[in-house]
């Protein structure tokens, strides 16, 4: 079946302006996570959503961060008055549970790149 | 505080050697272990996890609690080996994932 999907795959953008990143999970995960990956800092944990519980915002880097998710489905990050600090790779994942011992499935990630 | 460092940015092996990616970790609870690979061009994806007591692609990883480690082995490198490898530890979700070590595998 399909795997995790990203849209876009690429986004270059202004410094501050807003730019909103799109992730599929493969049907029926009810585990989503987003995470940054940046050059020489390996993978930073952003966000995750489990099923119809409260998301876990801990790893969002400042209040220009926010993600949603929709109908327990599609995810949306959103990057607010974007700085060009931001400019990474983000990376979606889904599992179909969640918790510690579940396997994560990696979307092929969105490069943002900030000028 | 969870914490997961592998002190190699980079290692070069010359293939048929022996590999070994070091992973340490932090972390209170009981562990859960993973390597994660990401070959060029790919997407990250799951290698192994310590539960599962498997070895995949010739890898094998043992966990050893009395030093925190989680090492990646492997006794013949090829070179289809090269990629970034992410060790990572759960317990408590989501994954805590170190800064990586890119394998280059020299022919």
């Amino acid at each position: 079946g399909a795997g995790v999907s990203q849209s876009p795959s690429n986004k270059v953008t202004e410094k501050g302006k807003d730019v909103e990143l799109r992730c599929d999970p493969i049907s029926g995960h009810t585990a989503l996570y987003w995470y940054r990956q940046s050059l020489g800092q390996g993978l930073e944990f952003l966000i995750y959503f489990q099923g119809n519980s409260a998301p876990d915002k801990s790893g969002l880097p400042s209040d220009r961060f926010s993600a949603e998710r929709t109908g327990g489905s599609v995810s949306t990050l959103t990057i607010q008055r974007t700085q060009q600090e931001d400019s990474a790779v983000y990376l979606c994942a889904s599992s179909l549970v969640g918790g510690e011992a579940d396997t994560q499935y990696f979307g092929p990630g969105t490069r943002l790149t900030v000028l | 505080a969870q914490r997961v460092t592998q002190p190699e940015k980079l290692l070069s092996v010359f293939k048929g050697a022996p590999v070994e990616l070091k992973c340490n970790y932090s972390y209170s609870g009981s562990p859960e272990l993973f390597w994660y690979v990401q070959y060029s061009r790919q997407r990250l994806q799951l290698l192994l996890r310590h539960i599962s007591r498997e070895s995949i692609k010739g890898f094998t990883a043992d966990l050893n609690k009395g030093e925190t480690s989680f090492h990646l082995k492997k006794p013949f490198a090829q070179e289809e080996d090269s990629a970034m490898y992410y060790c990572a530890l759960g317990g408590n979700t989501p994954l805590v994932f170190g800064k990586g070590t890119r394998l280059s595998v020299i022919a």
